[in-house]
């Protein structure tokens, strides 16, 4: 069984400019969340998604986004990138509505200069 | 507020020795936790829940409600214990809160 898949692996941007990243979750899983992760900052929430309908939300600004699909694959989209953005992005998904337990992707690099 | 803390950004210890990585967590309902882990150049992986009471590569935890904490240990470390480890909340709604990691070097 193919695991989380994330593209694009890396992604350079410069300030101002909007980005989309997607995510394949495991065949048959329905349920996608998206995570930034920073040194020192660990894993921060972003949003969560389950049949195509976003389930939970974290405390980012609005320039970020995303949805999914009904074959479950989901995309994150982040306007007017700011310096801050430079992070790896993880997508998980799970089973069920239960989440319990994660399986993540390999995450992508995104750089904004 | 749900949170989840991990007071070390950093633990070294021998090979051989005793580890514990520390996590205390926030939450006014009753907590489901989690130990996910990250090897070098591998993916966020799970490593035990709190549920199941498992022993997984040598590593237990249990939760105390009263300390509000769920630390991971092992009694003899080995070097390929080293990676990063996150401790992690299942709050409301099903929504996960994860730590900030600790990273364990264990030296031979």
């Amino acid at each position: 069984k193919a695991g989380v898949t994330q593209t694009p692996r890396y992604l350079i941007k410069t300030r101002g400019q909007q980005v989309t990243l997607s995510c394949s979750p495991i065949s048959g899983h329905r349920s996608v969340s998206w995570y930034q992760q920073t040194p020192g900052q660990g894993l921060q929430f972003l949003f969560e998604y389950f049949s195509e309908t976003q389930r939970n939300k974290g405390n980012f600004p609005g320039r970020f986004s995303g949805r999914q699909f009904s074959n479950s694959r989901s995309e994150m989209n982040v306007s007017t990138l700011e310096l801050g953005d430079s992070a790896l992005y993880l997508c998980a998904s799970s089973l069920g509505a239960s989440n319990e337990k994660l399986f993540f992707g390999s995450g992508t690099q995104l750089s904004v200069l | 507020a749900q949170r989840v803390t991990q007071p070390e950004k950093l633990l070294s210890v021998f090979k051989g020795a005793p580890v514990e990585l520390k996590c205390n967590y926030s939450y006014s309902g009753s907590p489901e936790l989690f130990w996910y882990v990250q090897y070098s150049r591998q993916r966020l992986q799970l490593l035990l829940r709190h549920i199941s009471r498992e022993s997984i590569k040598g590593f237990t935890a249990d939760l105390n409600k009263g300390e509000t904490s769920f630390h991971l240990k092992k009694p003899f470390a080995q070097e390929e214990d080293s990676a990063m480890y996150y401790c992690a909340l299942r709050g409301d709604f099903n929504k996960f809160y994860f730590g900030s990691g600790t990273k364990l070097n264990v030296k031979p």
